[in-house]
């Protein structure tokens, strides 16, 4: 049972640009978090979403960032106009179930750059 | 969300247990303690969590005080793949999100 696959490993983007990350659930899960990690900072929630639902953007910024998961097809993190500040590892996890306690598994993250 | 207090490094040597402390002294009744682990360039991996009573598993044991203000993370044999930064993370009931701190990093000597 293949983990949580995420891709790009690494992103390398100009400020301006868009970035696109997406994340494939393990098999069987239908629900998707998106976390942030900054450098040298621990990793925040950004979003919570089932197949075509955003349940929980609490943590996204407001602006240039955007969240899907559509009924085919994997989760994508969306980021338009890129600037410098968002450059930081961003990790998807899902669960199979929308148990509070249920496990969350993480994939191996993108590293986005941004120069 | 409550926080959580953990020391920011511990060292071990290789095949010694270790035991990572949790200070939790706001906890409510309804947070969980979940133990979160990142190796170096991967992304968090779940450990174990517990709500009042000890738990046990394959990767670790997790002792939780009687007032719960407080939990211990044990490894009962460190291994050279158990350098990471260890994440002690309350999860009220009603929650899905994990709130991540600072962690404690975990160095083991060979």
């Amino acid at each position: 049972n293949a983990g949580v696959m995420q891709n790009p490993r690494h992103l390398v983007r100009r400020r301006g640009q868009e970035a696109r990350l997406r994340c494939s659930p393990m098999k069987g899960h239908s629900h998707v978090y998106w976390y942030r990690q900054l450098p040298e900072e621990g990793l925040k929630f950004m979003v919570y979403l089932q197949k075509e639902n955003i349940i929980d953007e609490s943590g996204m910024p407001k602006e240039r960032f955007s969240a899907e998961f559509p009924k085919e097809g994997p989760s994508i993190l969306r980021i338009q106009q890129v600037v410098r500040g968002d450059s930081a590892a961003y990790f998807c996890a899902s669960s199979p179930l929308t148990g509070t306690q249920e496990t969350q598994y993480f994939g191996p993250g993108t590293r986005l750059l941004v120069l | 969300d409550a926080k959580t207090t953990q020391p920011n490094s511990m060292e071990s040597n290789e095949e010694e247990p270790v035991h990572l402390p949790c200070n939790h002294s706001t906890i409510s009744g309804t947070d969980y303690i979940h133990w979160y682990r990142q190796l170096p360039s991967q992304g968090p991996e779940y450990v174990i969590h517990g709500l009042t009573s000890n738990v046990n598993n394959r990767m670790a044991s997790l002792a939780i005080a009687e007032d719960r203000k407080s939990s211990t993370l044990i490894l009962h044999r460190a291994t050279l793949r158990d350098a990471a930064v260890y994440y002690c993370i309350l999860r009220p009931s009603y929650d899905y999100k994990l709130s991540f701190g600072a962690g404690t990093t975990v160095t083991v000597r060979a």
